[in-house]
């Protein structure tokens, strides 16, 4: 059983296009995490939400945090080339490890 | 500051052969983790260490699977015999405490196992 399912799987878009990754579970998180993994690299944090309803903006990505904190989304406006990558949440229960979700792999056409 | 260094980065075995996986953590990280990754899938816990100690082995399959964090710095992942399912991504991480602020990725090793 997955605990964190993203949705869509996958996402194509032209250069300019606004999209929206969701990141869903059953389960409460404490923490949620928000990390783009490009080819041949590991994954790179983009941003940590704690409190529930909580909003990040980082330049052209805003993260939001659900207020029963079990779930997120990403949303990117006017996306690029270059934000090109798989998206990856991740959830932490207390001090316990992190539980990947499935990925959003996001192509980004000129 | 220096990134998560892992080594070899690309390896390509016959099943039934055995390969290790080096990792050197980040510089006071006492916290280092092991993760498998499918092609296209997210990544998958194997083993996460605090310092050498292990605090969760639960999804490393120990028939085949070793892992050893012997002065809480460095650390070797061993498969032995491999399997053509073995075939991923192997992550390293770490993190300071808990990790709850997030965790360092090294670029990984690409392990085929044919």
């Amino acid at each position: 059983t997955q605990l964190l399912e993203q949705s869509p799987q996958f996402l194509s878009i032209q250069e300019g296009e606004n999209l929206t990754v969701y990141c869903n579970s059953s389960s409460v998180f404490s923490s949620l995490q928000w990390y783009r993994q490009e080819p041949g690299e590991g994954p790179v944090l983009l941003v940590t939400v704690v409190t529930g309803g909580e909003v990040k903006k980082l330049k052209r990505l805003t993260f939001q945090f659900g207020d029963a904190r079990k779930d997120s989304s990403l949303h990117i406006t006017a996306a690029q080339p270059g934000d090109t990558g798989l998206y990856l949440c991740a959830g932490a229960r207390g001090t316990d490890k992190l539980i990947f979700g499935t990925g959003t792999r996001l192509q980004v056409f000129p | 500051e220096a990134g998560v260094a892992q080594s070899p980065r690309y390896k390509i075995i016959e099943k039934r052969q055995s390969v290790a996986f080096w990792c050197n953590p980040i510089s006071g990280h006492a916290t280092l983790y092991w993760y498998q990754q499918i092609l296209g899938q997210g990544p998958k816990l194997l083993i996460q260490f605090q310092n050498n100690g292990v605090v969760d082995d639960s999804q490393l399959p120990k028939d085949r699977f070793s892992a050893e964090r012997l002065k809480g710095v460095d650390s070797t992942l061993k498969i032995q015999p491999a399997k053509l399912e073995d075939s991923a991504v192997y992550l390293c991480a770490s993190s300071s405490s808990t990790g709850v602020y997030g965790y360092t990725f090294g670029s990984g090793t690409r392990l085929t196992v044919v």
